[in-house]
């Protein structure tokens, strides 16, 4: 299995902030590696798809980047809709791994 | 606007079969794969498997002895089975649109999931 390791675990930033997430494969997953936003109450949110796509309807200050098995998740500017917990999955091959997750308070 | 709606027991003795059905709302139902993840405090995200229109499965090989997960494409639904449940399966499970990676000469694809639906807490107690 391809082992996904997300850093850091928690993470505490201020509204305005620039945030970065990163995530790691065990092994090459070319740019098939998933960003997801998930919120308590709330249906799981795609936000990045190939690496570095914006799903449809999510906001501009997200982007993702990378190849291979060094990938990231920016926020340029942290709003206070941004607490959540954030998710790494890769989907080269079976079976589909996740990153253990980043929860993101805001101070 | 794509829905997927889910239900099913959420209380389990040990030993007894999990079962669980996601309806889908909106959008195509027979251009997509279907899949089942579940989620709990001490493994995180876990994605049990998936299913694509024609019926053909994949199970995640850590379950794959247990699972069962069938479509019925006249309803728009997809279901999940698993069986001997014990208090490791404890978990919030989630139905999603997605999961499909196909690797063939001239027909390559990979999707990831686009839709969840709200999860259901399903709990395996004596």
């Amino acid at each position: 299995d391809i082992q996904m390791t997300q850093s850091p675990s928690t993470l505490s930033a201020s509204v305005g902030d620039r945030v970065t997430i990163t995530c790691r494969a065990s092994q090459t997953i070319s740019s098939y590696l998933a960003w997801y936003q998930q919120k308590p109450g709330k249906a799981t949110k795609l936000l990045i798809y190939r690496a570095s796509s914006l799903d449809t309807g999510v906001p501009s200050r997200f982007s993702g980047s990378g190849s291979g098995t060094e990938f990231t998740l920016t926020i340029s500017s942290l709003q206070p809709d941004d607490l959540a917990t954030y998710y790494c999955q890769q989907y080269y091959n079976y079976p589909i791994t996740f990153g253990q997750g980043t929860r993101l308070e805001i101070k | 606007q794509v829905q997927l709606q889910q239900w099913g027991a959420g209380l389990l003795k040990p030993s007894e079969t999990l079962s669980l059905t996601c309806a889908v709302y909106g959008g195509s139902f027979s251009n997509y794969y279907w899949s089942w993840i579940r989620q709990s405090p001490g493994k995180g995200l876990e994605w049990v498997g998936g299913v694509s229109h024609s019926g053909s499965t994949n199970y995640n090989p850590s379950l794959k002895s247990r699972v069962t997960i069938s479509i019925n494409t006249s309803k728009n639904q997809f279901s999940l089975k698993l069986n001997s449940v014990t208090a490791a399966d404890t978990a919030v499970y989630y139905c999603a649109r997605g999961g499909d990676i196909v690797v063939e000469v001239g027909a390559t694809l990979h999707r990831p999931f686009d839709h969840w639906g709200q999860g259901t807490l399903v709990t395996a107690s004596s």
